[in-house]
């Protein structure tokens, strides 16, 4: 059974940094991209970005570039999502996904529980 | 850069009733489509993909149909476990981007 689990809910200050997690589980980690959607506090849904653990080829969302770093550690199937410098505008829930294919289409099949990221001085 | 537009924002409708759910893109995204249903507290959970291919689970009163730029998502006959918000989402594999509409509230009249 493909699982993706996420690490627990942050309560951070502006300007800390943070690196939440998301292990994946059932399946090759290494043969499939894993990626972030963010959902704000009463909002939709926005994709952030994601990477092929197998050669950590990473693609962001132009919205996020430059905001945030994803990466991934093979050896313990475990994707990250991290923040040099958090703001409140950061407060979200962050949801782990892992896409599939069909034709020339991809849509997400297996999502993490979400990490509740609270920013608030 | 591919926008999705979902219609409407909010849908009241009674239980037993059909739903039907528009979303439209700002250019052709061919059948490149997929339909997810989001409970409160709850990630989302696919429903659709390819425009109109019923995911793993998912019951035969969800349909979807469309391609190019104008999809729908019909529920035949409301339950009350689907009143719930729904997001049409889009993929471009260049260069590589998901996007997601902005969603439709599906409340009980």
């Amino acid at each position: 059974e493909v699982q993706l689990v996420q690490s627990g809910a942050e309560v951070k200050k502006p300007g800390e940094s943070l690196k939440i997690s998301c292990k994946g589980s059932g399946y090759s980690f290494t043969s499939y991209w894993i990626g972030w959607v963010r959902q704000m506090p009463g909002k939709g849904l926005e994709w952030m970005g994601i990477i092929y653990p197998g050669d950590s080829d990473t693609r962001y969302s132009p919205s996020f570039q430059g905001q945030v770093t994803i990466s991934a550690d093979k050896s313990i199937s475990t994707a990250y999502l991290q923040w040099s410098s958090l703001k409140a505008s950061d407060t979200a829930m962050y949801y782990c996904v892992r896409p599939s294919y069909y034709g020339s289409g991809s849509y997400f099949d297996y999502w993490g529980q979400g990490t509740l990221v609270t920013v608030s001085s | 850069e591919i926008v999705m537009t979902q219609s409407p924002a909010t849908l009241s409708v009674s239980p037993g009733e059909r739903a039907t759910l528009s979303c439209r893109a700002s250019q052709s995204v061919s059948s490149n489509l997929a339909w997810y249903q989001q409970k409160p507290g709850q990630a989302p959970r696919l429903l659709i993909y390819g425009a109109s291919t019923r995911a793993t689970g998912i019951p035969a009163r969800f349909s979807g149909s469309g391609s190019g730029t104008e999809f729908t998502l019909t529920i035949s006959s409301l339950q009350s476990e689907d009143f719930a918000v729904y997001y049409c989402q889009q993929y471009n594999n260049w260069p590589l981007m998901y996007t997601f509409g902005q969603g439709t509230k599906l409340e009980i009249k």
